[in-house]
């Protein structure tokens, strides 16, 4: 399979404990991007990656959040301190550079529940 | 800021009817629009796209026209069935490089 992979697809955790999620984009894509998925609502944006460089970040994303991305690679999502409001469906994508304004592809998405 | 408006869900409709899901945008410059689409238990997929002022984006029987005097990308089917059951969402991205969605809109087709 050579799509968007994200791990874990479930996650619940207790509240005010870390939890990290990864993503792995589809080879060769230079840009990675992270969202965020409440119900009944559209994807969020919260950051995204060029190659290893954050690019911007959304004001959504509190001091308890960070993304990384080190080789340019995979990516990693942390969330400290997690408060239930976090709980959510957390969106990667990822698109080629070589064309702008070109469409993301997709994970499935890792749930997250707060309890 | 870039943003996108989708008409309001649910939508119910019977299958073999037509269907229309309205959105209009916000933007600076000359965005791309995309129809995404997410069936029950799954991720988001492209369903569409338009990259410039009249192109017509179209996929599965869906159309959508890129309409820049009106600022609106309006998703048609003539003929849905129910495995068209799905929430849909309009996109757009622009100089920025980031998607920005609509809120998203319920379609549910009864047999």
């Amino acid at each position: 399979d050579t799509g968007v992979s994200q791990d874990p697809r479930h996650k619940i955790t207790k509240r005010g404990q870390n939890v990290t999620f990864r993503c792995d984009p589809i080879s060769e894509h230079n840009r990675l991007y992270w969202y965020r998925q409440t119900l009944g609502q559209g994807p969020e944006f919260l950051t995204y990656f060029q190659n290893e460089a954050q690019l911007e970040k959304s004001r959504l994303l509190s001091d308890r959040f960070s993304a990384e991305r080190p080789k340019g690679s995979f990516s990693t999502l942390e969330i400290q301190r997690t408060e239930q409001g976090d709980s959510a469906m957390y969106l990667c994508a990822s698109s080629p550079e070589r064309q702008r304004n070109t469409e993301a592809f997709f994970g499935q998405g890792t749930r997250l529940t707060v309890v | 800021g870039d943003s996108v408006t989708q008409m309001e869900g649910p939508v119910t409709l019977s299958e073999e009817a037509f269907l229309t899901i309205n959105c209009t945008y916000t933007a600076t410059g000359y965005p791309s629009l995309f129809w995404y689409v997410q069936y029950p238990g799954e991720g988001l997929q492209l369903l569409l796209k338009a990259t410039k002022a009249d192109d017509k984006g179209s996929n599965k029987g869906f159309e959508a026209t890129y309409r820049k005097e009106t600022t609106s990308f309006h998703l048609e089917k003539g003929s849905v069935q129910v495995s068209d059951s799905a929430v849909y969402f309009c996109a757009l991205m622009g100089g920025a490089q980031k998607l920005v969605f609509g809120q998203g809109t319920r379609l549910t087709i009864n047999p």
